[in-house]
């Protein structure tokens, strides 16, 4: 069985631009969360997607957004790209909104 | 954004060693899981504990949830090269207001042959 796939896996963008990242969860699973890691912060929980909506939401700014689509796979979108974005994006898919959670290998953003 | 509390924050030891961490929170968790990162790449979960006061083993690794729901740690024995990397702990909750996961800073674990 695949496990989650995150595309691209690096990415370079300038200040302003805005950017959209993918995550394919494993087959099946329904629950998508998206995280963002850096080492002052750690690992941040962005929002949860479950069966196309969101059903939860952590603490960043409008400039970040999502969605998920019919086959559960999951997009993350960040508008007005500052520098303080540059992260490790991971995704993370799991069965259930209950059950266990398994990541991505994650998507590097390096704003400049 | 909320944390847990991860202790500690790195270790060095020798190769065989027994290891252990743990993880406190002042709120309760459905679920404790413990996740392993190598640079560069995703968090790989190696066990996930459902129950207060559960015990799980995964081959060389044990974990505990406490009775409390706040805390766990986990027990690495006859540590090996290959263990090398930064343990996560990450509490779980769900409920009507969706799923998150709360993560600990990481112990970062050096193994020396």
């Amino acid at each position: 069985k695949a496990g989650v796939t995150q595309t691209p896996r690096y990415l370079i963008k300038t200040r302003g631009q805005q950017v959209t990242l993918s995550c394919s969860p494993i087959s099946g699973h329904r629950s998508v969360s998206w995280y963002q890691q850096t080492p002052g912060q750690g690992l941040q929980f962005l929002f949860e997607y479950f069966s196309e909506t969101q059903r939860n939401k952590g603490n960043f700014p409008g400039r970040f957004s999502g969605r998920q689509f019919s086959n559960s796979r999951s997009e993350m979108n960040v508008s007005t790209l500052e520098l303080g974005d540059s992260a490790l994006y991971l995704c993370a898919s799991s069965w259930d909104l209950d059950t266990e959670a398994f990541f991505g290998q994650g998507t590097r953003l390096t704003v400049v | 954004g909320q944390q847990l509390n991860q202790s500690p924050q790195s270790m060095f030891i020798q190769e065989g060693e027994d290891v252990s961490m743990n993880c406190t929170s002042s709120s309760i968790f459905n679920t404790w899981l413990w996740y392993k990162q190598d640079p560069g790449e995703g968090p790989v979960l190696l066990i996930a504990l459902y129950k207060a006061g559960e015990l799980t083993s995964n081959g060389r690794l044990t974990a505990q949830f406490g009775i409390t729901r706040k805390d766990s740690f986990l027990n690495i024995s006859a540590s090996i090269p290959s263990d090398v990397g930064i343990y996560f702990c990450a509490g779980h909750r769900w409920g009507t207001s969706g799923s998150r996961l709360t993560f600990g800073e990481g112990t970062q674990l050096t193994v020396n042959p």
